[in-house]
């Protein structure tokens, strides 16, 4: 069974450091994995997809960089600013997942709440 | 890409009464689903909606508590049946596109009194 964990949980940090979020998962057979944001209240914005074969996308100020191997995702953010602050979520996409009925369901770690402070 | 909206963004309802949530996708996708997230906890998958045929349900979760439609490739509904104060949650509708990028709805928030 896939697990995916985040830690810490939550993470407070003065505005303009570069972060570094984690994600883990247990099963390296996977066909992508994506990361969200969602602030208070809200759905999820989707950050960016890293699919199997890739080690890293870029967008902006963001940089997601994929080891399956060793079942490890981190999310690079530069020069964080008070906007980024949100909850993180790191979501896993199994290889050969379907199931009975077809599902190939993402399974999601339980996010990271990050507060960028002025 | 894919623009997601949801109806109602929220709700107040009644013991023992119904909801039903719209979805809409601005465009065709793959695949849709319907997640739900209680307060403080990540998201759970109750479904996947099937166009045409009937809905594939997660382990904990049965058609008769969450019926839900897909009458063509880019709209959805979930109804909440039978409604008790643990169902208050926030409830999102989610699409994935032919790039296998998933997006996700801005929920419907739930309370049951």
């Amino acid at each position: 069974k896939q697990e995916v964990t985040q830690i810490p949980a939550a993470l407070s940090v003065p505005e303009g450091e570069n972060l570094v979020l984690n994600c883990s998962f247990t099963d390296s057979a996977i066909y992508n994995l994506q990361w969200f944001r969602q602030d208070p209240g809200k759905g999820l914005t989707s950050l960016l997809l890293i699919q199997s074969s890739q080690r890293e996308q870029t967008s902006g100020r963001l940089n997601a960089s994929l080891d399956k191997s060793s079942g490890r995702s981190t999310l690079y953010i530069a020069a964080s600013q008070p906007g980024d602050s949100a909850t993180y979520l790191c979501a896993v996409r199994r290889r050969g997942s379907l199931t009975q009925g077809g599902s190939e369901k993402l399974v999601f770690g339980k996010g990271m709440k990050l507060t960028v402070n002025p | 890409s894919a623009v997601i909206s949801q109806k109602p963004s929220r709700d107040i309802c009644q013991r023992g009464t119904s909801l039903t949530i719209q979805c809409q996708v601005d465009s065709q996708v793959t695949m849709m689903f319907w997640y739900r997230q209680q307060p403080g906890q990540s998201l759970t998958l109750i479904a996947t909606a099937n166009q045409g045929s009937e809905a594939t349900y997660e382990s904990g979760f049965v058609i008769d508590k969450f019926p839900i439609s897909r009458p063509n490739l880019t709209f959805s509904t979930l109804t909440v049946s039978n409604m008790s104060p643990e169902d208050s949650s926030i409830y999102l509708c989610s699409a994935r596109v032919f790039g296998n990028e998933q997006f996700f709805g801005p929920g419907t928030r739930l309370t049951v009194l």
